[in-house]
């Protein structure tokens, strides 16, 4: 069964740059192209989508959030990463990885709190 | 890109069947058969009931269902039950090769 866990800092100071990793186990993501994003979720609102990189290479941003997000993916660690920088309070929220297989739905990770606070 | 329009809460009595609509634009719900939903209980991470508007991951209850006309895609729960009530969200491709969540509904099951 396909699991992903996401970890990183669950604090990050203001102006600085917040980084996660997504590390996927019970399939690989190097076997097709998989599509891996980042969605996130202030405390008591609702998802927004952050962006998606194809294990192929290929990614698309949130247009709000594309002068200073950076998705990158590393299919020989079955991980994926999201950078996200000159963050502020604003971008306090839980972090959720998925992937997509081709052809599926998608999986979750259960999600990873970051606070922006100095 | 805009959110997806959704109702910002339902409500159904035990056994009853509801629908949650999500109304898009024709530059996403509209243009492609990549619509999702997915179900959020307080505290938990969002779990997909359906994707491709109609197709029930394995393991999914089959009193859930989706359907969509033109820009509006709609969840329908029947049989409704107590372990329902959760926060249902809907997503959808854009022709801007991104992806747009609607606002989130509340289920409340009376």
């Amino acid at each position: 069964q396909v699991q992903l866990q996401e970890s990183g800092p669950g604090l990050v100071k203001p102006s600085q740059t917040l980084s996660l990793t997504c590390t996927v186990s019970g399939g690989s993501i190097s076997s097709g192209s998989y599509s891996c994003y980042w969605i996130r979720q202030p405390a008591g609102k609702g998802l927004e989508w952050i962006g998606r990189v194809y294990t192929s290479g290929s990614a698309n941003y949130n247009p709000s959030l594309k002068s200073r997000v950076s998705i990158s993916v590393d299919t020989s660690k079955n991980q994926f990463s999201l950078k996200l920088t000159s963050v502020t309070a604003a971008d306090t929220a839980i972090y959720y990885c998925a992937i997509q297989p081709p052809g599926e739905g998608d999986y979750w990770g259960q999600g990873t709190l970051v606070t922006v606070s100095s | 890109q805009s959110a997806l329009t959704q109702p910002a809460s339902v409500s159904g009595s035990p056994g009853q069947s509801i629908t949650i609509s999500c109304t898009g634009t024709s530059s996403d719900v509209g243009s492609y058969n990549y619509v999702a939903w997915y179900q959020q209980h307080p505290g938990k991470a969002p779990k997909l009931m359906i994707y491709d508007v109609t197709t029930r991951p394995s393991g999914v209850s089959d009193r859930f269902s989706g359907s969509k006309s033109g820009n509006t895609a709609s969840l329908t729960i029947s049989g409704l039950q107590p372990e329902d009530e959760a926060d249902y969200y809907c997503s959808s491709y854009t022709t801007s090769s991104t992806i747009v969540f609607g606002g989130g509904t509340k289920l409340t099951v009376l």
